[in-house]
C-alpha cells in the first residue's frame, strides 16, 4: 500500500533555515501537501504542491519536490519560535481516492 | 473566517458506552472526511462523503464504527459500542471537489476507559 515516510525530530537553530524532508511510494500521487500542528490543535494546511511541478514558493516557505526520486521537501527561512510544531506530509493520491495518505509527522524543535 | 467545526471537543466515556462525533463543514464544501490520530498509528482516513453519500469507508472497523451525512451541514461518526482501543483523537475535513486544500476541524479527543 501507500506510505510516506518522514524522520520524526528536527533540531535548529532561530534564525536559521529549516529543511524538512518526505518520501512517499505512491507514484500515482496527484498532489502533494505539508500541514502543521501545534499542541492541541488541529491541521492547518501550509501548502501544496501539484505533482507535475517541482518547486512552490510561498513567503518563507519552499517546497521542492524530486517526482523522480518520490522526494519532497519544505524549507522554512528565517525559523522563528512559532514555527516550533509537527509538520506532516501527505499526499493524494490520482487513484480517484481523495483521502490523504499522512506520514508520522515531523517535531520540529527551536533552540534559542 | 469559514472554519470546520467539531464537538464536542472532548468526550471521556466508559468501554461498552455509544460515542457520537459531529461535524460541521465548511458551507459550500462537498467533500467530507473522517480521520483518526493516535500515536502509534498516526494519521489515518476513515471515511469520507462527496455529495454527502459515502464513497469510501475501509478505513473504518465495520462492526462498532458508523458515519453518515444525515445533510449538507452534519456529519456524524459513531462507535458502538466502544472499546479502549479507540482512544484517540478524531478530525474531520472539508473540501470541494474542484479544488484541492482539505480544511481539518479542531478535532474531537476521546478517552474510552
Amino acid at each position: 500500500g501507500e506510505d510516506v515516510e518522514q524522520s520524526l525530530f528536527l533540531s535548529v537553530r532561530e534564525g536559521d533555515s529549516s529543511v524538512i524532508n518526505c518520501t512517499y511510494t505512491d507514484s500515482s500521487s496527484t498532489y502533494l501537501y505539508w500541514y502543521k500542528q501545534e499542541p492541541g490543535a488541529g491541521l492547518q494546511l501550509l501548502t501544496y504542491i501539484f505533482s507535475n511541478m517541482d518547486m512552490k514558493q510561498d513567503q518563507r516557505l519552499t517546497v521542492l519536490l524530486n517526482k523522480k526520486d518520490k522526494h519532497l521537501s519544505l524549507r522554512i527561512a528565517d525559523t522563528q519560535t512559532g514555527d516550533s510544531a509537527i509538520y506532516f506530509c501527505a499526499d493524494r493520491s490520482g487513484g480517484g481516492a481523495d483521502g490523504l495518505t499522512f506520514g508520522k509527522g515531523t517535531h520540529l524543535i527551536i533552540q534559542p | 473566517d469559514a472554519r470546520v467545526t467539531q464537538t464536542p471537543r472532548h468526550k471521556v466515556t466508559e468501554m461498552g458506552q455509544e460515542v457520537t462525533m459531529r461535524c460541521q463543514p465548511i458551507l459550500g464544501h462537498n467533500t467530507v472526511f473522517w480521520y483518526r490520530q493516535t500515536m502509534m498509528q498516526g494519521l489515518e482516513l476513515l471515511a469520507y462523503f462527496r455529495n454527502r453519500a459515502p464513497l469510501d469507508d475501509s478505513g473504518m472497523p465495520k462492526d462498532r464504527f458508523s458515519a453518515e451525512m444525515p445533510d449538507a451541514t452534519l456529519a456524524t461518526l459513531k462507535i458502538q459500542p466502544s472499546e479502549p482501543r479507540d482512544s484517540a483523537v478524531y478530525f474531520c475535513a472539508s473540501g470541494r471537489d474542484e479544488e484541492r486544500e482539505q480544511f481539518f476541524g479542531p478535532g474531537t479527543r476521546l478517552t474510552v476507559l
